[in-house]
């Protein structure tokens, strides 16, 4: 596609459901990110993917916090058991290679917030 | 480990003003530095990067960016700001073959007509 699509673009929930979020990334971007926007808290890491391969996922904050990308395109973000502060604005980008020299490409983000 | 600082995380400047905001970075290899920009409920737009040519680098609409290894700092300005300057800005650095970004906590802009 022309720019990196994320959907829902507004999710509530209930604490302790689980949700799912998803990102379909710039065609033949290879490289594909999660990050997290919190009040206050600036943009936190969460995984980056290379093709379908996750070489660094240090950021998913617990275990309830899975990602899985396939086809070497569209990625989903799942968060098991909802916690009121998992609520944030959750940013995917992608990139052209796996390497920021160009930058990253992001989305609109999907806010969740969980009640 | 590289870190980024942006002094103030609010700054109010009148229509026409001249706009800086601050960001320090801590590398210890040669930094490529970047600029973004949020509106309200978008994502984030690169402004200008700088990965180890010309210091002062030049983005989009009117914002440039000058490299300071000396005072490790990478500063934005624009000579005249617009209301529809008005955003979040995010200074972030990452090194020559880094995987990811790491972003600073934000300056959010506001312009007072």
């Amino acid at each position: 596609g022309a720019g990196v699509s994320q959907s829902p673009s507004n999710k509530v929930t209930e604490k302790g459901k689980d949700v799912e979020l998803r990102c379909d990334p710039i065609s033949g971007h290879t490289a594909l990110y999660w990050y997290r926007q919190s009040l206050g808290q600036g943009l936190e890491f969460l995984i980056y993917f290379q093709g379908n391969s996750a070489p660094d996922k240090s950021g998913l904050p617990s275990d309830r916090f899975s990602a899985e990308r396939t086809g070497g395109s569209v990625s989903t973000l799942t968060i098991q058991r909802t916690q009121q502060e998992d609520s944030a604005v959750y940013l995917c980008a992608s990139s052209l290679v796996g390497v920021t020299n160009y930058g990253y490409t992001f989305g609109s983000g999907t806010r969740l917030t969980v009640v | 480990a590289q870190s980024v600082t942006q002094l103030g995380s609010h700054v109010s400047v009148s229509e026409g003003a001249l706009v800086l905001l601050r960001c320090n970075y801590s590398s210890s290899v040669p930094p490529y530095l970047f600029w973004y920009v949020q509106y309200p409920n978008q994502g984030l737009q690169l402004l200008l990067k700088y990965t180890s040519a010309a210091t002062l680098v030049k983005g989009i609409n009117g914002f440039e960016a000058e490299f300071k290894k000396s005072e490790t700092s990478f500063h934005l300005t624009k000579p005249s700001a617009h209301m529809s300057d008005a955003a979040e800005y995010f200074c972030a650095v990452s090194k020559e073959g880094a995987q990811k970004l790491v972003f600073g906590q934000g300056t959010r802009l506001t312009i007072n007509p």
